[in-house]
């Protein structure tokens, strides 16, 4: 069992580039989020969707876009990077909100 | 927007020693999530609390659902090394969206 699926691990952007961070999970979950980890900040919600077809923001989503054309999958957009998008990015998915969220490994975002 | 604090915003304790933390919110939450973030790793469920008053334990780990539904305590007995890592609690709020606390950093010195 995979689980929640994120790649790349690792990447570097110059200002202004856009690229996809990807997501996928196996476990036919209907809620999945991102979130975005900066130190002392927690983990900040971006975009959510509670099921295929359905998404809506978080409570930090400038700068992303978001689409859940499949249960699966949940990509998130970056449509052109600022150094203020620094940071590990997580996604995560469960049955609902209030049930047990599972997470991919991360991807540390580093825009210079 | 709604934020969970967490405090202590970090801790340095010595192998053996009992922790303990919190998460308030200036809202009503009617689940109470407790997880832990590992170096390098993505958080994973420690303990779920669904009910107000509610005592739940998972080995060494106790955490309680607040009377008031505005807060709640994790408590950790005979720290280990391998305790070390950031603890989150989390919460859904307006039924749809799962939020996170600002994180308890715990370092334990042998």
């Amino acid at each position: 069992n995979a689980g929640v699926t994120q790649t790349p691990k690792f990447q570097v952007l110059k200002t202004g580039q856009s690229m996809t961070l990807q997501c996928a999970q196996d476990m036919n979950h209907e809620y999945m989020s991102w979130y975005r980890q900066d130190p002392g900040m927690g983990l900040r919600l971006i975009h959510y969707s509670v099921g295929a077809g359905i998404t809506d923001q978080g409570e930090v989503p400038n700068g992303y876009n978001v689409s859940r054309s499949t249960t699966e999958d949940f990509p998130l957009r970056l449509l052109s990077a600022a150094p203020s998008q620094t940071s590990v990015y997580f996604c995560a998915s469960s049955y609902s909100p209030a049930a047990e969220a599972f997470f991919g490994q991360g991807t540390r975002l580093t825009v210079v | 927007g709604q934020q969970l604090n967490q405090s202590p915003q970090s801790m340095f304790i010595q192998e053996g020693e009992d922790v303990s933390m919190n998460c308030t919110s200036s809202s009503i939450f009617n689940t109470w999530l407790w997880y832990k973030q590992d170096p390098g790793e993505g958080p994973v469920l420690l303990i779920a609390l669904y009910k107000a008053g509610e005592l739940t334990s998972n080995g060494r780990l106790t955490a309680q659902f607040g009377i008031t539904r505005k807060d709640s305590f994790l408590n950790i007995s005979a720290s280990i090394p391998s305790d070390v890592g950031i603890y989150f609690c989390a919460g859904p709020y307006n039924t749809d969206k799962l939020i996170f606390g600002t994180g308890t950093r715990l370092q334990v010195f042998p």
